[in-house]
């Protein structure tokens, strides 16, 4: 079992649609739960940080983490055509927080 | 201000040769890693050094590749003899510190023949 699961997608919805982005993990010892879009190529860029449990928004981007699930989600407003990346979810713990276990990655389509 | 820097971007090379990827970080980033990321894979942490020291090189496979930052600014991650399997992108990430944002660069695509 991968410490990380991201359903790999593809993923087209139209231009407006909310898009919910969505990751397992299996590693209780994840504090650190983070988003990345990748453009195609291009390096991940982050796009939200999240610090153990909680809500936290910017902009048209909400992040979710339930800890007590192993779950994590991140939902787009009203989608853009420019919003089309992969997106990786990301995770760490305490004990080595700049090792980063990604996801595999969802791709987006967003279409106009 | 600039961001990180690789070369090259592409490399094509045939099995069991020999191959070489440089990586200049962000100025003042104290911490560089290499990740691996296979097509439809995300990246996977190669090695994590801290200054000139390594930190994490867990799943680096040692056999074949090793991964130096003289003086701890540049870096160079290589691979020999190379097989199919390391096909991939080579993605260098900088950090000011452990705890911090990584910046990654715009990886070099490796195709082994």
């Amino acid at each position: 079992q991968k410490e990380v699961e991201q359903d790999p997608g593809p993923l087209s919805v139209p231009e407006g649609a909310i898009v919910s982005l969505n990751c397992t993990y299996s590693n209780s010892a994840f504090q650190y739960f983070m988003w990345y879009r990748q453009y195609s190529r291009k390096g991940p860029e982050l796009l939200m940080y999240t610090y153990s449990s909680g809500n936290k928004e910017d902009g048209r981007f909400t992040a979710q983490v339930d800890k007590s699930s192993k779950y994590i989600s991140l939902f787009i407003r009203d989608s853009q055509p420019s919003d089309s990346a992969t997106y990786l979810c990301a995770m760490s713990s305490p004990s080595n927080t700049g090792k980063l276990i990604f996801g595999q990655g969802t791709t987006l389509q967003v279409k106009p | 201000e600039a961001g990180v820097a690789q070369s090259p971007r592409y490399k094509i090379i045939e099995k069991r040769q020999s191959v070489a990827f440089w990586c200049n970080p962000i100025s003042g980033h104290a911490t560089l890693y290499w990740y691996q990321q296979i097509l439809g894979q995300g990246p996977k942490l190669l090695i994590q050094f801290q200054n000139n020291g390594v930190v994490d090189d867990s799943q680096l496979p040692k056999d074949r590749f090793s991964a130096e930052r003289l003086k701890g600014v540049d870096s160079t991650l290589k691979i020999q003899p190379a097989k199919l399997e390391d096909s991939a992108v080579y993605l260098c990430a900088s950090s000011l510190g452990g705890n911090y944002e990584q910046f990654f660069g715009p990886g070099t695509r490796l195709t082994v023949l």
